[in-house]
């Protein structure tokens, strides 16, 4: 299996600060790797895929980077209705999860 | 548009055998490239992939579980079955399927909580 692995497990910033989320696989995936959103009692929401590619709909204030093994999620100015959970995934090798980076305001 | 909703108990006994349906609307599991995927989150923790079907029948499952999970297609009642045998009270968890198509899950079911409890 490849593990992934999230850093920071929180996150509290104020609104319009930048966030990064780091995520690291065990081995790598190339560019095979997905973020999603997660708010309370909702299911995932795919933000990103292919590393950098942002779905349909989804604010540029979004960004990914990285390939290989170490990515990155950037929300450039955070705004109130970002506060969520968000995981990295990949699927180079059937699919496994990070633990989850939890996104808050200060 | 792309509409996925699991269906199944919501307690089950510790040793039974889970069974979840996912019913789905607006693609076809007979399309090249489709498959739908099974993921699950117990309260509180992250997300762990179960089990994915593929439009040709190839089927897939997390190593961890693969002795215990059967994954199914009726693509003519756009339905998706997962067996999950002798459950545990850690198997307590809400049971997501979700469309995968060319990259990863674009698409997700509300999900169903299942709880294991005697």
């Amino acid at each position: 299996d490849i593990v992934m692995t999230q850093s920071p497990d929180s996150l509290a910033l104020s609104l319009g600060e930048r966030a990064t989320i780091n995520c690291k696989s065990s081995q790598t995936v190339l560019y095979y790797l997905a973020w999603y959103q997660q708010k309370p009692g909702q299911p995932p929401k795919l933000l990103i895929h292919w590393a950098s590619t942002r779905e349909s709909g989804v604010p540029d204030r979004f960004s990914g980077s990285g390939s290989g093994t170490d990515f990155t999620l950037t929300i450039s100015s955070l705004q109130a209705e970002d506060v969520a959970v968000y995981y990295c995934q990949q699927y180079y090798s059937t699919w496994t999860f990070g633990q989850g980076t939890k996104v808050e305001i200060k | 548009q792309i509409t996925l909703k699991e269906s199944g108990p919501t307690l089950v006994k510790p040793t039974q055998t889970l069974t979840l349906t996912c019913t789905f609307s607006g693609f076809s599991l007979s399309t090249s490239g489709v498959g739908v995927g099974w993921i699950r989150q117990p309260p509180g923790k992250p997300l762990e992939w179960l089990a994915l079907i593929y439009w040709d029948d190839d089927q897939r499952y997390s190593p961890s579980l693969k002795s215990r999970l059967t994954i199914t297609k009726d693509a003519s009642k756009n339905q998706v079955v997962l067996t999950l045998t002798n459950v545990d009270p850690v198997d307590t968890a809400t049971y997501y399927c979700a469309h995968r198509h060319l990259t990863t899950f674009d698409a997700w079911g509300q999900g169903t909580l299942v709880t294991v409890s005697s």
